[in-house]
């Protein structure tokens, strides 16, 4: 049963960049049967969808924040990451990894990581 | 690419039946059977409830149930109970391989 498990830093200081990885266990990050995503959600509001990235290694992003996403995989550590660059208090958030099977759905989530920017 | 429009709040009875819409455009809700809704409860991740419009996964209750007409997909919740008060938000495929959530809707067994 495919588990997913983000990680990173807790605290980003404002003009710098953001940088998480979700470790995929129980199965290969390979697999043609999912593909990966980033969605974060700011404190008390709803979730917004920031990139997704497909076993083929094509990524497509949010278009509100395309300019400073980059969204990456690792197979050989079985992890994809997520590197938001620019960041202002705006982008504190949990934000959480995510599988999507070909119904296009959100159907496996990692537990969410706190990231807040300050100096 | 903006936000897919729930109402706030919703409220029921335990046993009765509540309905959550999420409107979309032509570019989003109307032009793909790919709405998902999804169950958030205080402090945790998101879970999938609801897929392809009216599809539940393996495990999820028959009271979930989903539908679309229009630009205007639905969530109904039948015979409310209290483990059921949570946050809900449909997402529906956009095009291009992207994706748009709704505003998110409180539900509130009274």
């Amino acid at each position: 049963q495919l588990q997913l498990q983000e990680s990173g830093p807790g605290l980003v200081k404002p003009s710098e960049t953001l940088s998480l990885t979700c470790t995929v266990s129980g199965g290969s990050i390979s697999s043609s049967s999912y593909y990966w995503g980033w969605i974060r959600q700011p404190p008390g509001k709803g979730l917004e969808w920031i990139g997704s990235i497909y076993y083929s290694g094509s990524t497509y992003y949010n278009p509100s924040l395309k300019s400073r996403v980059t969204i990456s995989v690792d197979t050989s550590k079985n992890q994809f990451s997520l590197k938001l660059s620019s960041v202002t208090a705006a982008d504190t958030a949990v934000y959480y990894c995510a599988g999507a099977d070909s119904a296009d759905a959100f159907d496996i989530w990692g537990q969410g990581t706190m990231v807040t920017v300050s100096s | 690419q903006s936000a897919l429009t729930q109402p706030a709040s919703v409220s029921g009875s335990p046993g009765q039946s509540i309905t959550i819409s999420c409107t979309g455009t032509s570019s989003d809700v109307g032009s793909y059977n790919l709405v998902s809704w999804y169950q958030q409860h205080p402090g945790k991740a998101p879970k999938l409830m609801i897929y392809e419009v009216s599809k539940r996964p393996s495990g999820v209750s028959n009271r979930f149930s989903g539908s679309k007409s229009g630009n205007t997909a639905s969530l109904t919740i039948s015979g409310l109970q209290a483990e059921d008060e949570a946050d809900y938000y449909c997402c529906s495929y956009a095009g291009s391989s992207t994706h748009v959530f709704g505003t998110g809707t409180k539900v509130t067994v009274l």
